[in-house]
């Protein structure tokens, strides 16, 4: 059957460290995948797409790696800070431009 | 330039009765997209409509349905309402072509 894993526990990390949140599918072939911010009480924010071709993503303190091979992506954030604290959901994008969506993450930044 | 915007942001309904909830997408954002979330799952695709015209739908029941207008706003409809029913709709818009999404803040929606 298809399905898309993250983390289901908090991911608790330290100020300062990088924060690594994981995102493994099976049974889908996305031509791309987007990860998506999303605060208590509010709608996603975007914040990265990367294609099937695409081995590595960067934007600022954000960083995205998509194997293929693996079926899995991987989002960073370095130097994290207490504002980085939210879920992070990432998303599949197939031909059609419709989404299918992973539970998320959530992830907390201790000061 | 506006956000999306949702209304209303928090409703509450008795099982049996109807629902509907409203979208205004930015401007020049012709496709709309509804989801569903509820805690634990991710956000559950419910349709999609571009110009007036349903592109795609989810695995949904008939009680959910939606439309789209000609200045792209977008209504979507529950009718007969569950207490499964109760969860976070959001709806998202986005330029044609491109694939970043622009979420609203959502309407909370409580079936008792």
């Amino acid at each position: 059957s298809q399905k898309i894993e993250q983390n289901s526990e908090a991911l608790n990390i330290q100020e300062g460290k990088t924060a690594t949140l994981t995102c493994n599918y099976t049974n889908y072939s996305p031509a791309y995948l987007q990860w998506y911010r999303q605060d208590p009480g509010r709608g996603p924010v975007f914040l990265l797409l990367i294609r099937e071709n695409e081995k590595e993503k960067r934007k600022e303190r954000l960083k995205v790696t998509f194997d293929t091979t693996l079926k899995q992506s991987l989002f960073h954030i370095t130097a994290s800070q207490p504002a980085d604290s939210a879920t992070y959901l990432c998303a599949l994008g197939e031909s059609n431009y419709q989404l299918i969506w992973g539970a998320g993450t959530k992830l907390i930044i201790k000061p | 330039k506006a956000g999306v915007t949702q209304t209303p942001r928090y409703l509450i309904k008795t099982r049996g009765q109807q629902v509907t909830l409203s979208c205004s997408p930015i401007s020049g954002h012709r496709s709309v997209s509804w989801y569903q979330q509820t805690p634990g799952q991710g956000l559950q695709f419910l349709f999609e409509y571009f110009s007036e015209t349903q592109r795609n739908k989810g695995n949904f029941p008939g009680r959910f349905s939606g439309r789209q207008f000609s200045n792209s706003r977008s209504e979507m409809n529950v009718s007969t309402l569950e207490l499964g029913d109760s969860a976070l709709y959001l709806c998202a818009s986005r330029r044609e072509g491109v694939y970043e999404q622009y979420f609203g803040p959502g309407t909370r929606l409580t079936v008792t």
